[in-house]
């Protein structure tokens, strides 16, 4: 089956650095990419889709200067959270079609900001 | 935007009962799915469902796409079926999907 491959799995950074997540689909073309934030016992909620080589289309509410998606190339897609905040603190997702097997996610990004 | 409504929230089995998860949505759809969340974060696709019936092994789901719901069946639940079920569909009108509040499952041995 299809694979996303979503590194690092965990991270604590400090207040104020920035954080750098990747989503990477391994033996398929990932045109589009969906990320996903989820704090605590609740659900997912789209931040931002992206499509290969064009801008990301943000959700409202989602602050385009504080997460920076990439999405430079079919295989690889990056959000960083940059001067990060602890309310920052989530669990990170990515999500993409095109595998033929419905919508494939990353296994998540575990993000806590002291 | 879709509306997604899903009950119970919380359910506790034990090992061996049969569940019912209900999806209700509020407008039409042209897909839908549900997945697990496992206690570990990772989302598993379950059913691509958009209307009608399907089964895989344990597990079987129905939308009635007229009526604005989809249930998913659990059949011998086991301690690993253990986590959260979400139901995401997604509009007609564009290609996000919309996922509910989930319903979390704790299956004791």
């Amino acid at each position: 089956g299809a694979v996303v491959s979503q590194h690092p799995s965990r991270v604590i950074c400090k207040s104020g650095t920035s954080v750098k997540i990747e989503c990477r689909s391994l033996d398929f073309q990932a045109t589009t990419m969906f990320w996903y934030r989820q704090f605590p016992k609740q659900s997912l909620m789209l931040m931002a889709t992206s499509n290969e080589g064009s801008k990301a289309t943000y959700e409202q509410g989602v602050e385009k200067d504080k997460f920076l998606i990439n999405h430079a190339s079919l295989t690889l897609s990056t959000l960083t959270v940059t001067s990060a905040h602890p309310e920052d603190s989530s669990f990170y997702i990515c999500s993409t079609t095109g595998s033929g097997y419905g919508y494939t996610f990353g296994s998540g990004t575990r993000l806590t900001v002291v | 935007g879709i509306q997604v409504e899903q009950s119970p929230p919380d359910l506790i089995l034990q090992e061996g009962a049969n569940s019912t998860l209900r999806c209700n949505f509020s407008d039409s759809v042209n897909n839908l799915q549900w997945f697990h969340q496992n206690p570990w974060g990772q989302l598993i696709n379950l059913f691509y469902i958009p209307s009608g019936t399907k089964q895989n092994g344990r597990l079987s789901a129905t939308t009635v796409a007229t009526e604005r719901y989809s249930l998913l069946y659990i059949s011998s639940s086991q301690t690993t079926d253990s986590g959260v079920y979400f139901c995401a569909p997604r509009g007609n009108q564009g290609g996000k999907l919309i996922f509910g509040q989930g319903t979390e499952l704790s299956v004791k041995p």
